[in-house]
């Protein structure tokens, strides 16, 4: 059973580049959150997703980032025109999400963006 | 609102030294509490959890008290090796489907033989 999956691990994108990161969650997983970690940050939770439903987008810039999780595929998260300020490990998580506690969240091994 | 707030690191050890992590949270009604670990260039592995008061979690030596009454969550081994060395995290979330984590901003381990 393979674990989440995310790809690419590194990434190098130019200013005012797209970055597009992706994330395949664990088998039987239909839940999906990305979070941000800054240099000597802890990890920011962005955006929760089920399938083809935005859930919470509380922790999205408002500009430039958007996510999906299409019925089939990988959840994409997107960064438009990026800058320095994006350069992060993204980290993707995924989790039964059934019955009342938030069962365990099993994440990938994140993508490192570096914006030059 | 909801946080968590860790002591700050580095953490530097020499093996079999006693290891304490504190961690503290501020949150409404009764989260669960979590330590993740992560080793260097790799994600977030569940170390430990606890889903309500005086609960304790454990796995590979580390252990955790929910405790309530001091809204606190300290990691603690008894003997560290080497290969512990990582950065801690303590996070909560609470017990509802899909309610994501919310982290503190980890304490970095280093040990020494």
């Amino acid at each position: 059973n393979a674990g989440v999956m995310q790809n690419p691990r590194h990434l190098v994108r130019r200013r005012g580049q797209e970055a597009r990161l992706r994330c395949s969650p664990m088998k039987g997983h239909s839940h999906v959150y990305w979070y941000r970690q800054l240099p000597e940050e802890g990890l920011k939770f962005m955006v929760y997703l089920q399938k083809e439903n935005i859930i919470d987008e509380s922790g999205m810039p408002k500009e430039r980032f958007s996510a999906e999780f299409p019925k089939e595929g990988p959840s994409i998260l997107r960064i438009q025109q990026v800058v320095r300020g994006d350069s992060a490990a993204y980290f993707c998580a995924s989790s039964r999400g059934t019955g009342k506690v938030n069962t365990e969240a099993f994440f990938g091994q994140g993508t490192r963006l570096t914006v030059v | 609102g909801n946080s968590v707030t860790q002591m700050e690191g580095p953490v530097t050890l020499s093996e079999e030294a006693f290891l304490t992590i504190n961690c503290t949270y501020t949150a409404t009604g009764y989260p669960s509490l979590f330590w993740y670990v992560q080793y260097p260039g790799e994600g977030l592995q569940l170390l430990l959890k606890a889903t309500k008061a005086d609960d304790k979690g454990s796995n590979k030596g580390f252990e955790a008290t929910y405790r309530k009454e001091t809204t606190s969550f300290h990691l603690e081994k008894g003997s560290v090796q080497v290969s512990d060395s990582a950065v801690y995290f303590c996070a909560l979330t609470y017990n509802q489907a899909g309610t994501a984590l919310i982290f503190g901003k980890g304490t970095t381990l280093s040990v020494s033989s």
